[in-house]
């Protein structure tokens, strides 16, 4: 089984619909993170979680929020989803110490038309 | 300005072939790490590099840091379509946050049979 997983694997969505992105891990990892990947502008990091009690804005939070329900758990909510927000979204987890060698789930493909 | 600046975008190959992409930065990482990226997935952690002047071997891979920690080289030997996919850099910044790596755009490897 995949240590990372992700759902939905493909969404696509209306302008204005709430959405969220779920990311379920069994590494073990403390740390766990919410990336959009865009071509030409690379991987962006949106969110981070250090434990369940905290939470922080990565490079481009705006119009997304997280939820972290459990160590192994961590969200991505889009409140009003506006169709430049169609991208692939990546779910990662990394340990607390060394690296931060990055776990990535298979990701998410997200249309907002 | 891209902190870490990977060349070339695109490399197009032919199976049996030798090539090398690069990752180049003005500042200095304490680490750096590679991931291989195919569609349809999550980029998947190859190597990390720690220690500047470090080679590290995986198979027909080969990956190098820099002696001054700026920048890092992937060389691939008698490349496969296997090899196929899209080639990240990252790295740990010395100094920098303790939460995040900075991702390179990627090279865009196809390698044809």
């Amino acid at each position: 089984d995949a240590d990372v997983t992700q759902t939905p694997r493909n969404r696509i969505t209306k302008t204005g619909k709430r959405i969220m992105l779920e990311c379920s891990q069994t590494k073990g990892h403390d740390r766990m993170y919410w990336y959009r990947q865009d071509p030409g502008l690379g991987l962006r990091l949106i969110y981070y979680s250090f434990d369940v009690k905290d939470i922080n804005k990565g490079e481009i939070s705006d119009g997304y929020s997280v939820s972290r329900q459990a160590q192994a758990k961590f969200s991505l909510s889009l409140e009003s989803a506006i169709p430049n927000q169609t991208a692939l979204y990546f779910c990662a987890t990394s340990s607390r110490t060394g690296t931060y060698e990055q776990y990535f789930g298979p990701g998410t493909r997200l249309t907002v038309t | 300005t891209q902190l870490l600046e990977q060349s070339p975008q695109f490399l197009s190959i032919q199976e049996g072939e030798n090539l090398t992409v690069y990752c180049n930065s003005s500042s200095v990482f304490s680490s750096l790490q590679w991931y291989r990226q195919e569609p349809g997935e999550g980029p998947v952690l190859l190597v990390t590099v720690v220690t500047g002047g470090e080679v590290k071997k995986l198979k027909r891979l080969t990956f190098q840091f820099g002696d001054a920690r700026k920048d890092s080289s992937l060389h691939i030997t008698a490349a496969q379509p296997g090899d196929t996919g899209l080639y990240l850099c990252a790295g740990k910044r010395s100094g920098g946050s303790n939460y995040k790596l900075t991702f390179g755009k990627g090279t865009l490897l196809t390698v044809n049979p």
